[in-house]
């Protein structure tokens, strides 16, 4: 157990919807990252946050969103879901978000649009 | 922009003997860090050994060592003593020492004959 927490673990919607989907980070860490991880596009980061604020911005479409609340914890906004879109979410954290840490990872949200 | 090449998608060892799976990437930064991570059939990621890029000696963590050869830009991970539990998709990472953006090689499926 890594200490991160996502919700849901399984999510099931149609194209044209939206969904949030929710990260905990571990306790003490200030940086969560998304990463997305599809079959045709492979392991994909997305997002960084350190402290609340947007620290790098990866390969995120415009019809995804996330922040960084002042708990700390993360969510990621998926909207007009499109097929393609279907993959295994992932939330990892870090200390202080700095690229030589261990980035510790949940167990994924995984999403099916159909 | 940086790339991470995984040219072995599947690779075989038997038990207790030793396995090399290979990465190269391509980077014009001169400071930046490179990781392992294992994936198990849990889909957790886990992981296993980081090299930072201005450190010559190759990383080591007990069975898993790493060949670092920055000039050829390869990274490649030795698993030595290899037990059942080492079968998972291995992926490559990189980062640099700016930016925090992150990039995935394409995994290699390991597995493991007892």
């Amino acid at each position: 157990d890594s200490g991160v927490t996502q919700t849901p673990k399984h999510l099931i919607t149609a194209t044209g919807q939206r969904v949030t989907l929710r990260c905990s980070p571990r306790s003490g860490d200030l940086s969560v990252y998304w990463y997305q991880q599809s079959l045709d596009q492979g392991l994909q980061f997305l997002i960084q946050y350190y402290n609340g604020e947007e620290r790098a911005k990866g390969n995120i479409l415009e019809r995804f969103s996330a922040q960084q609340f002042p708990d700390l914890h993360s969510e990621l906004n998926l909207s007009s879901l499109e097929l393609g879109d279907s993959a295994l979410y992932f939330c990892a954290s870090s200390e202080r978000g700095h690229p030589q840490e261990t980035q510790y990872f949940g167990p994924g949200t995984r999403l099916l649009v159909l | 922009a940086q790339t991470v090449t995984q040219s072995q998608p599947e690779m075989s060892v038997q038990e207790a003997e030793t396995v090399t799976l290979s990465c190269t990437y391509d980077t014009s930064e001169s400071d930046y860090y490179l990781f392992w991570y294992k994936q198990p059939p849990s889909r957790q990621m886990i992981l296993v050994i980081r090299q930072e890029a201005y450190k010559q000696q190759n990383a080591t963590e007990n069975r898993f060592s790493v060949n670092f050869q920055k000039a050829a830009k390869s990274f490649s991970l030795k698993i030595s003593d290899s037990q059942l539990g080492d079968a998972a998709m291995y992926f490559c990472a990189y980062t640099g020492n700016t930016g925090n953006q992150f990039y995935f090689g394409t995994g290699t499926s390991l597995t493991v004959i007892p």
